[in-house]
């Protein structure tokens, strides 16, 4: 069975510092890339970074670009964000997500964890 | 960047009708990279639709999607009560990846 479960999640003030984890199981965790998903309270869904499968390839939201940092560590199936310079705007519960197949592009979600909330206020 | 616009923003049927919900992309999506989501209260997002036709593991067959280029379709030919709920359409292939905003389903 595959899980994803996210980690990491807390009330920080603007402008400090948080990592976010997600263990992975159940998969092959070193063939697919993954993703860092967020949505706001009562809001919508906002990519914001994807990472391939041997972190080659990573990518940003504008949004994000700059502050926050994806990794893998495919020896312990875990995916992370480093999240610095956080903004009241950047609450929002955060998914970790995986590709559906192995690709050289960037493929649809087919297991989401459920998530982990951060919250930025003084 | 790809814009993705959901319309209507609310769908008010009862459950046994049909559901049309519609995904418009700025500029033309190469290869179909349009997937459709489910989202219930309280829950994490489920792949309902990748390829903007192919069904996800164990979606039932009411879930249909279709369309290419910009304008993108998903139907739910005979809505079940546990199909009440957020829909969301998603941009994927090249980045940045993007999501519409959604459009929910409420009984009405």
């Amino acid at each position: 069975e595959v899980q994803l479960v996210e980690s990491g999640g807390n009330l920080v003030q603007p402008g400090r510092s948080l990592r976010l984890s997600c263990a992975a199981s159940g998969f092959n965790f070193d063939d697919y890339a993954m993703h860092w998903v967020r949505q706001a309270p009562g809001k919508g869904l906002e990519w914001v970074s994807g990472i391939s499968w041997n972190s080659d390839s990573i990518q940003y939201a504008d949004s994000v670009k700059g502050r926050f940092t994806i990794s893998r560590d495919n020896a312990k199936n875990s995916l992370y964000l480093q999240m610095n310079s956080l903004r009241a705007e950047d609450t929002a519960l955060y998914y970790c997500a995986k590709d559906t197949h192995h690709s050289s592009n960037w493929e649809a979600f087919d297991y989401w964890g459920q998530g982990t909330l951060v919250t930025v206020s003084s | 960047e790809i814009v993705l616009t959901q319309s209507p923003g609310t769908l008010s049927l009862s459950p046994g009708e049909r559901a049309t919900l519609s995904c418009r992309a700025s500029q033309s999506l190469s290869s179909s990279y349009l997937a459709w989501y489910q989202q219930k209260p309280g829950q994490a997002p489920r792949l309902l639709v990748y390829g903007s036709s192919s069904r996800a593991t164990d979606i039932p067959d009411r879930f249909s999607g279709s369309g290419s280029g910009t304008d993108f379709t998903l139907t739910i030919s005979r809505l079940e009560p546990e199909d009440f709920a957020v829909y969301y359409c998603q941009h994927y292939g090249s980045s940045p990846l993007a999501f519409g905003g959604g459009t929910k389903v409420e009984i009405k």
